[in-house]
């Protein structure tokens, strides 16, 4: 199946700073979300962006398909903003989501 | 709209006893529901997958005995893991897709401690 390596696994930032994660895929996929994993667990779409770029906010994701990975950037970061952030791909040949392997980040006051 | 929630959020049981967990599509119609679960500081791993109305695939490793799956309806599916034990502590995450989709709708969660 397919491999998701997300880097780096743990991102400690002060708040305001900029940050870019990243998310590699080890064969095509149909589909790449990211989501954000709430202190609770809860988590919640980012991103629906199998390919290009898209913006919302603070946040903005692209992804290169053909180089099989994507990146997430979050601008101006505030201490809402800590968590697990996820990566995941979609294949339509087994129709499974398989996640990446998270970037904790933590953003301190 | 695309909600899903999962009842009950938390759970403590004795070792030995049964635990069902529920999933609900509120606002669509989900042909496939997807169970996973998460160890701690652990990416989330597919459990199985279910589709309205026939039986559950599971994945490798995961036994179908222990961990019943019934997806009964168009915006219900349930989760019974039977006989728990504490390695059976986890959280359980479901989610949800509509026909024709490929966007998976995630629930909130349900945290399992088995004593």
């Amino acid at each position: 199946g397919i491999q998701v390596e997300q880097s780096p696994p743990d991102l400690i930032l002060q708040e305001g700073a900029n940050s870019t994660l990243r998310c590699n895929f080890s064969d095509s996929v149909n589909n790449l979300q990211w989501f954000h994993q709430n202190p609770w667990g809860q988590l919640i779409n980012l991103f629906y962006i199998p390919s290009g770029t898209k913006q919302n906010g603070r946040l903005s994701a692209t992804t290169v398909a053909t180089e099989r990975y994507s990146l997430l950037y979050i601008s101006s970061s505030q201490t809402t903003d800590s968590g697990v952030y996820f990566c995941a791909a979609f294949n339509f040949g087994n129709e499974k989501l398989t996640f990446g392997t998270g970037t904790r980040l933590t953003i301190i006051p | 709209g695309a909600v899903v929630s999962q009842h009950p959020s938390w759970v403590i049981c004795k070792s030995g006893t049964s635990v069902k967990i529920e999933c609900r599509s509120l606002d669509f119609q989900a042909t496939t529901m997807f169970w996973y679960r998460q160890f701690p500081k652990q990416s989330l791993m597919l459990m199985a997958t279910s589709n309205e109305g026939s039986k559950a695939t599971y994945e490798q490793g995961v036994e179908k005995d222990k961990f019943l799956i019934n997806h009964a309806s168009l915006t219900l599916s349930t989760l019974t893991v039977t006989s728990a034990h504490p390695e059976d502590s986890s959280f359980y995450i479901c989610s949800a897709r509509q026909l024709g989709l490929d966007t998976q709708y995630f629930g909130p969660g349900t945290r399992l401690t088995v004593l």
